[in-house]
């Protein structure tokens, strides 16, 4: 029963590289969501999915791009990464069936130099 | 506008009660989350709360007033492994959160 699952849980990269972060959850939950979490600011939403092919932006989705071809996959990314893109990165899951309640992976922490 | 706040700090002596406030003004509301988060882990649901009053589970206990746009987290008998953040999340629509910054509690012997 792995869950929700993140990689990698580390990432250097350099400034104008492309980065992807995966996330995969074995619950077949319809919503999935990614997160940002820096100092000062708490966690904020990039993007988020209600479905295979359905996407939408979150508060912060300048710079990130997602898809979902499939219902358990979830990747973010990062299309010429920036500094200001250094952060730890969470992914969660809803089941959306009359449960709200949202799981999140164990996160990826990106450093761009 | 979306605005939830929660201090930022608090501190308590091991086996008190300790009670962390959350206010929020949302466009929509659909329920509140409390998470916790320990350092370097991720966010961990604590309750949810829909209806106006108390949810007991445990130690940990959740009230909710809509009218007042507030809600607190108690936590009773408190534990060292209880130092976490304290994340407040209001759910809005489509599945989405909104988060607090959240409360960052140290529990001292």
């Amino acid at each position: 029963d792995a869950g929700i699952t993140q990689s990698p849980r580390y990432k250097i990269t350099e400034t104008g590289r492309q980065v992807t972060l995966m996330c995969h959850q074995t619950w077949s939950h319809s919503y999935m969501f990614w997160y940002r979490q820096d100092l000062g600011h708490g966690l904020r939403l990039i993007y988020y999915s209600a479905a295979a092919d359905i996407t939408d932006k979150g508060e912060v989705p300048d710079g990130y791009v997602v898809s979902r071809s499939k219902t358990e996959n979830f990747p973010l990314t990062l299309e010429s990464a920036t500094r200001s893109q250094t952060s730890v990165y969470f992914c969660a899951s809803v089941s959306g069936l009359g449960r709200y309640e949202q799981y999140f992976g164990p996160g990826t922490r990106l450093t761009v130099t | 506008g979306q605005n939830i706040d929660q201090p930022t700090e608090m501190t308590a002596t091991e086996g008190a009660i300790v009670q962390i406030n959350c206010t929020y003004q949302t466009s929509g509301f659909n329920g509140l989350f409390w998470y916790q988060q320990h350092a370097g882990e991720a966010p961990t649901f604590l309750s949810y709360n829909v209806l106006d009053g108390l949810e007991e589970k445990g130690r940990f206990s959740s009230f909710l007033s809509r009218s007042k746009g507030y809600s607190y987290l108690l936590l009773k008998e408190l534990q060292m492994k209880d130092s976490a953040s304290y994340l407040c999340a209001v759910y809005n629509q489509g599945g989405k959160l909104i988060f607090g910054q959240g409360t960052e509690l140290s529990v001292k012997p």
